[in-house]
């Protein structure tokens, strides 16, 4: 069955650490695969997106994600995490093809920052 | 340029009351959404609309209705509140239609947050 993990319920960083939240997606063919951020009490936001081409994707805020189809994985990282960056964290998923597709979400990875 | 708007922010419901959710989007976005959001369950949805006049159901549709009154706006209707409906609310569009493969983003309101007591 298709279907996206996001395996971390919860993670806690110190302000200024690196971030790796992951994401593993289980699809026929490589799906469009993205990464969102709902900050407390807002809807989500997009952070970043992967089509196709380079597998390292820069999005906003300074985060990063990197698609390994031999890994089936698609990790949101930062380098050095800040205060405001605590929020919830969504990856997604569209299947790639023919007729029209729905995004599946990821039951989401809640980011808390120490400082 | 508004984006995506929902009201209301927040209510409250006995049981067996009904209410519907209005939401609007002002980027000519074919495709609409609506998602429910519960802890540990990420987003879940209930209903989607791929053009003005369609709608179909999604993951949990069961105890909601919606209309796609024109291509701006996407309404859901709970007929008969139950506590299990308890919520956030999300609705969403995104450029997706039937007649061509859209892989853009979609676009979030801001949530309307439901209680049914």
């Amino acid at each position: 069955a298709q279907s996206v993990t996001q395996p971390d319920i919860h993670i806690t960083v110190s302000e200024g650490a690196s971030l790796e939240l992951r994401c593993n997606y289980s699809y026929g063919a490589t799906p469009y695969l993205f990464w969102y951020v709902q900050s407390p009490g807002q809807g989500l936001q997009l952070l970043l997106k992967y089509f196709s081409g380079d597998t390292l994707v820069q999005g906003i805020k300074g985060f990063e994600a990197e698609f390994k189809r031999s890994q089936s994985s698609f990790n949101l990282r930062k380098p050095s995490v800040h205060w405001s960056d605590a929020a919830e964290y969504f990856c997604a998923v569209l299947p790639r093809r023919g007729g029209y597709q729905k995004v599946t979400f990821g039951t989401g990875t809640k980011l808390q920052v120490i400082p | 340029n508004a984006g995506v708007t929902q009201t209301p922010k927040f209510q409250v419901l006995k049981t067996g009351q009904s209410m519907t959710l209005q939401c609007a989007q002002d980027m000519n976005h074919n495709s609409m959404y609506w998602y429910r959001q519960d802890p540990g369950m990420g987003l879940r949805l209930i209903y989607y609309s791929a053009s003005e006049g369609t709608t179909d159901k999604g993951e949990v549709p069961n105890g909601y209705n919606v209309s796609r009154l024109n291509k701006r706006e996407f309404s859901l209707r709970l007929e008969s509140a139950a506590p299990s409906q308890t919520s956030v609310y999300f609705c969403a569009s995104s450029h997706a239609s039937k007649r061509e493969i859209h892989s853009d983003e979609q676009f979030f309101g801001p949530g309307t947050r439901l209680t049914v007591l």
